[in-house]
């Protein structure tokens, strides 16, 4: 059974950072292009982050590029995402997300960052 | 980026009813769409991919359609686990974007 389970959320005071980590079962995590993906509360879903299977390639959304980093350890069976200068717009559910044929097919139950004073 | 619409914005039903919701693209994004289901804390469940192949495991009620820049998901008669949710999502590129959701709730 593909598991996807989130970890590192919390409460953080904005110009902060905080690191999220995905553990991954069930799957050859390292045949597998993953994603990071926020809900704001009450809002719709904003793709945050792309890697690679291998890591070579990654890509942002602009309202996060310059101050989230995302990587992955193979070996370990781990996604991460390090966030940076957070702002209290950053205030959001965020998941990990597999990819598969394309398409995000597999979601984590997701960690709630928030970000407040 | 590609932007996404979706309506309605919310569809009052009941179990019984046939139900439709139109996604819009920005442009072009031929078949790479998908429509996941939500539930209130809860993660989005994927339920169809490339517009109109139903994911494993997801009832036969549920089918989309369309291709280019206008998508329809429908639910041939609603259940009662059906009041969610629902996005659509285009993947033409690798930034994916949502649409903004419909929530179908009971009438």
């Amino acid at each position: 059974e593909v598991q996807l389970v989130e970890s590192g959320g919390g409460l953080v005071q904005p110009g902060g950072s905080l690191r999220l980590s995905c553990a991954a079962s069930g799957f050859t995590f390292s045949s597998y292009e993953m994603n990071w993906v926020r809900q704001a509360p009450g809002k719709g879903l904003e793709w945050v982050s792309y890697i690679s299977s291998s890591g070579s390639t990654i890509y942002y959304a602009d309202s996060v590029k310059g101050r989230f980093t995302i990587s992955r350890d193979n070996a370990k069976n781990s996604l991460y995402l390090q966030m940076n200068s957070l702002r209290a717009e950053d205030t959001a559910v965020y998941y990990c997300a597999r990819k598969s044929r394309g398409v995000i097919d597999y979601w984590g139950q997701g960690t709630l960052v928030t970000v407040s004073s | 980026d590609i932007q996404m619409t979706q309506s309605p914005s919310t569809l009052s039903a009941s179990v019984g009813d046939r139900v439709t919701i139109t996604c819009r693209a920005s442009q072009s994004i031929s078949s790479w769409l998908a429509w996941y289901q939500q539930k209130p804390g809860k993660a989005p469940k994927l339920l169809i991919y490339k517009a109109s192949s139903l994911e494993s495991g997801v009832p036969s009620r549920f089918s989309g359609s369309g291709s280019g820049t206008e998508f329809t998901l429908t639910i041939s008669s609603l259940q009662p686990d059906d009041f969610a949710t629902y996005y659509c999502q285009q993947y033409n590129s690798y930034r994916f974007t949502f649409g903004p959701g419909t929530k179908v709730d009971i009438k």
